[in-house]
């Protein structure tokens, strides 16, 4: 079975200061793993996927993500926050079964941004 | 390239009454899943839908249903509605090639069952 779990629902920075959103995952199959943001009232914006090649993953808007096998991990992250990062993160894994595929989403980690 | 949309933006209900939310796919998508978030938690699979047939469902009672048309849209259709439906449906398209393929996710229809 797969699952995903964001550690910290809510995450606080300053504008200018590392971001770093967790995200562990559990599964019985080489994962795909994926970030997506969500501004208020809108759908998902995928920021960035892993799917088994390069472990360090580059997405849009100056984040990144590191695949830790070891560790079961798949972290966000970006050097600099900026206001408008201020938003829901949403970390997911991909199952796959028979023809069908699916994403398994975490319960999601609210940044907020302040000055 | 149009994007994912979906129909209508809001939505309010009482409880016990059915709704239908639709959903037009990406250009060249013939893949389209439904997901589930309720307020402060992550989306959940209620099913997928590929070549007008359901390939896929998650943990959701038969009064949610489906349809996928020639064109590649589908509807969400829930009966009976209970106070626990409020939630944000979001449909995500993607083109099925067998391996990995990117789902796209429309901006949600936000219902609301009072």
């Amino acid at each position: 079975a797969q699952s995903v779990t964001q550690l910290g629902s809510h995450v606080s920075v300053s504008e200018g200061a590392l971001v770093l959103l967790r995200c562990n995952y559990s599964s019985s199959v080489p994962p795909y793993l994926f970030w997506y943001v969500q501004y208020p009232n809108q759908g998902l914006q995928l920021l960035l996927k892993y799917t088994s090649a390069a472990t360090l993953v580059k997405g849009i808007n100056g984040f990144e993500a590191e695949f830790k096998k070891s560790e079961t991990s798949f972290h966000l992250t970006k050097p600099s926050a900026h206001m408008s990062d201020a938003a829901e993160y949403f970390c997911a894994v991909r199952f796959f079964s028979g023809g069908y595929n699916k994403l398994i989403f975490g319960a999601g980690t609210r940044l907020a941004v302040h000055p | 390239e149009t994007g994912v949309t979906q129909s209508p933006t809001h939505l309010i209900k009482t409880r016990g009454q059915q709704v239908t939310l639709r959903c037009s796919s990406q250009s060249g998508h013939n893949t389209v899943s439904w997901y589930q978030q309720a307020l402060g938690q992550g989306p959940q699979f209620i099913f997928q839908y590929y070549r007008e047939e359901e390939n896929g469902r998650g943990n959701f009672p038969p009064r949610f249903s489906g349809l996928q048309f020639p064109n590649y849209s589908s509807e969400l259709n829930v009966n009976a509605l209970e106070l626990d439906d409020s939630a944000l449906y979001l449909c995500a398209s993607s083109l099925a090639t067998g391996g990995y393929n990117e789902q796209f996710f429309g901006p949600g229809t936000r219902l609301t069952v009072l």
